[in-house]
């Protein structure tokens, strides 16, 4: 299994949700991340998990909520969103981080959030 | 982290060999250099990495100075599924791969 398994491919959630986005991936990689991209622009890194623990936020609103299970999944909570919020999220995995990383990244082919 | 500075655009015709350079003046001695691409709609996929000298797999060719202050990805012979956008990062030492602008390469028939 070579590929990052993201669910749901679509998701429209209110103001006032609380949802979350799951990705998966089998191919033993210890490093797991959060991209936001928003209509052509490129991905924007938000969150860094390593071995299972976070290792870098990058200043993300606490309305975004991480969360690394075990080493094959990882979650991204939702808690009052805003608008402005739409965009595809991306989970990309990779061996590890750092130098083990020089092999690429695999990326997910991400949720389309909208929030209304 | 080391920036990245691509053409916004570029146009090329099928059967054409394109060629997009990368400036990254402040690339770090542990850095690598990687290339990925993006469809619409998709996440990005790893094209090529390397850290000197020239890198050759079976989809492009990644071209480096000596100076490493910048790269250039080949792609031999496109075609019109090539159209995409393609970004150049630096990084590794972290794992903390930022993103530039990315360029958008359009092949014509």
């Amino acid at each position: 299994d070579t590929e990052v398994t993201q669910t749901p491919k679509h998701l429209v959630m209110g103001m006032t949700n609380k949802k979350s986005l799951k990705c998966e991936q089998h191919m033993g990689h210890r490093a797991m991340y959060w991209y936001k991209q928003k209509a052509k622009k490129p991905p924007e890194l938000m969150f860094v998990y390593s071995y299972e623990k976070l290792s870098i936020n990058e200043s993300v609103p606490s309305r975004f909520s991480p969360e690394c299970p075990n080493s094959s999944l990882l979650n991204l909570h939702l808690h009052a969103l805003q608008p402005e919020d739409s965009a595809l999220y991306l989970c990309a995995s990779s061996r590890g981080q750092g130098y083990e990383s020089n092999y690429g990244y695999t990326f997910g082919s991400g949720t389309r959030l909208t929030v209304v | 982290l080391a920036k990245t500075t691509q053409p916004i655009s570029m146009d090329s015709y099928e059967g054409q060999e394109v060629n997009i350079t990368c400036s990254h003046n402040n690339i770090a001695t542990n850095d690598y250099i990687t290339w990925y691409q993006q469809f619409p709609s998709q996440g990005p996929r790893f094209i090529i990495q390397g850290y000197k000298t020239k890198v050759t797999n079976e989809v492009a060719s990644l071209f480096i100075p000596a100076d490493r202050k910048s790269s250039t990805l080949s792609l031999p012979r496109v075609s019109l599924s090539d159209t995409a956008v393609y970004y150049c990062l630096v990084g590794g030492n972290t794992g903390k791969l930022i993103f530039g602008q990315g360029t958008t390469l359009q092949v014509k028939p």
